[in-house]
């Protein structure tokens, strides 16, 4: 079972232009988390959001949380051909900070 | 400082023979995890080890899959008899012992099972 659900499925723009993906999510969390993912390769850890947190930036990377309704945001500002990939969010169950249930991803496409 | 090694790559095996994935986790890393990502989907997880013990396989299907964690470092995913919709990528990943917030991921298996 999938917790989080991403939107838009994909997102293909121009580089330079921003780019914000959507994350809903079910059940309440610690913490909710952004993975990307190269085509052909694993995850990488972009960013951690806990859940008394509403917003936290990394150099280009703002991600945004909403506990409320149980939905989250990540922005790419001035996007660059590599960063296209696939991008997930990925949250613990309750109770259970061991595990991860990640979503089904955006696939996002920089144009140069 | 090494990431998380798994091999091989690429496994292509007919139906019903058996398969087996390895992950060499990051140093000091006491917990991995085996996850499978199906085409166009996100992860999901098979089994998590805190050193040797499994402690979370509930979604593992048994009756083919078999894992192990000897020594608490390395580890091996069997899959026996394959099934064509065992098909999918599958991904070691590892983490601190009770810092299980930041994952770091292999570059995973890729099996075909005609």
């Amino acid at each position: 079972s999938q917790q989080g659900e991403e939107d838009p499925q994909a997102l293909s723009i121009q580089e330079g232009e921003n780019a914000t993906m959507n994350c809903s999510y079910k059940t309440s969390i610690n913490n909710l988390q952004w993975y990307r993912q190269n085509s052909g390769r694993g995850l990488v850890h972009l960013i951690l959001i806990r859940s008394n947190e509403r917003e936290k930036h990394s150099g280009r990377l703002r991600v945004t949380l909403d506990t409320s309704k149980k939905s989250s945001s990540l922005l790419i500002t001035a996007s660059r051909a590599a960063d296209t990939a696939s991008y997930f969010c990925a949250t613990p169950p309750s109770g259970n900070t061991g595990k991860l249930i990640f979503g089904q991803g955006t696939t996002l496409q920089v144009k140069p | 400082e090494a990431g998380v090694v798994q091999s091989p790559r690429y496994k292509i095996i007919e139906k019903k023979q058996p398969v087996a994935f390895w992950c060499n986790p990051i140093s000091g890393h006491n917990t991995l995890y085996w996850y499978r990502q199906n085409l166009g989907q996100g992860p999901e997880l098979l089994i998590r080890y805190e050193n040797e013990e499994a402690v979370d396989d509930s979604q593992l299907p048994k009756d083919r899959f078999s894992a192990e964690r000897l020594k608490g470092v390395d580890s091996t995913l069997k899959i026996q008899p394959a099934e064509l919709g065992d098909s999918a990528v599958y991904l070691c990943a590892s983490s601190f012992s009770g810092r299980a917030l930041e994952q770091f991921f292999g570059p995973g298996t890729r099996l075909t099972v005609l």
